[in-house]
């Protein structure tokens, strides 16, 4: 059951420097989510996704963009890193309400990429 | 913009005290999850409430649901050094992917 993986785990990068975080699931879920945790702000949402080939901008979703080309792979990218954006990223995962026939369905998330930018 | 507030920031307890954290909101949830997180991990669902007035019990956990739906609160009895972790609210946004919106957090140690 591995649920919600999240690679890598660790990275530092350099300012200016790119990278591609992903996110696999294995739970057929419809919907995944990109967050950022941050000390002292809870998480926030970046950018999120409804299905294969669509996504959506979140609350933060300035430098960095994402894709959804298979239904179980979402990615985030950092075209170019800023200290800002060191922070601990967290994807997350769930069914459709049309799937179960049932809101509030949960979230099921990864264990983090930890992230730092100097 | 919803803004969520979760008090206290922070607890540090006894094993065997009662506790109870608090998520308040500037506008009314939609519903409400409580999450909890441990160190390294994601957060983990603990519940969702929807309806104003609502109380559910998950063992030692007791969360209450606010008649207005503008606030929630977590009561933990007789707390154990494994219910150690942030606890975190989160509205469950109306729209179609059911988007959340998390509070700061509580962090809470139970110490033995």
């Amino acid at each position: 059951n591995a649920g919600v993986t999240q690679t890598p785990k660790f990275r530092v990068l350099k300012t200016g420097q790119s990278m591609t975080l992903l996110c696999a699931q294995d739970m057929n879920h419809e919907y995944m989510y990109w967050y950022r945790q941050d000390p002292g702000m809870g998480l926030r949402l970046i950018h999120y996704s409804v299905g294969e080939g669509t996504t959506a901008k979140g609350e933060v979703p300035d430098g960095y963009n994402v894709s959804r080309l298979k239904k179980q792979n979402f990615l985030l990218g950092l075209e170019s890193a800023a200290p800002s954006q060191t922070s601990v990223y967290f994807c997350a995962s769930s069914y459709s309400e049309q799937t179960l026939l049932l809101i509030n369905q949960p979230q099921h998330f990864g264990d983090g990429t930890r992230l730092s930018i100097l | 913009t919803q803004l969520l507030e979760q008090s206290p920031q922070f607890l540090s307890i006894q094993e065997g005290e009662n506790l109870t954290v608090y998520c308040n909101s500037s506008s009314v949830f939609s519903s409400l999850q409580w999450y909890r997180q441990e160190p390294g991990e994601g957060p983990v669902l603990l519940v969702t409430v929807v309806t104003g007035g609502e109380v559910k019990k998950l063992k030692r956990l007791t969360f209450q649901f606010g008649d207005a739906r503008k606030d929630s609160s977590l009561h933990i009895t007789a707390a154990q050094p494994g219910d150690t972790g942030l606890y975190l609210c989160a509205d469950v946004s109306s729209g179609s992917a059911r988007q959340l919106t998390f509070g700061s957090g509580t962090q809470l140690t139970v110490l033995p």
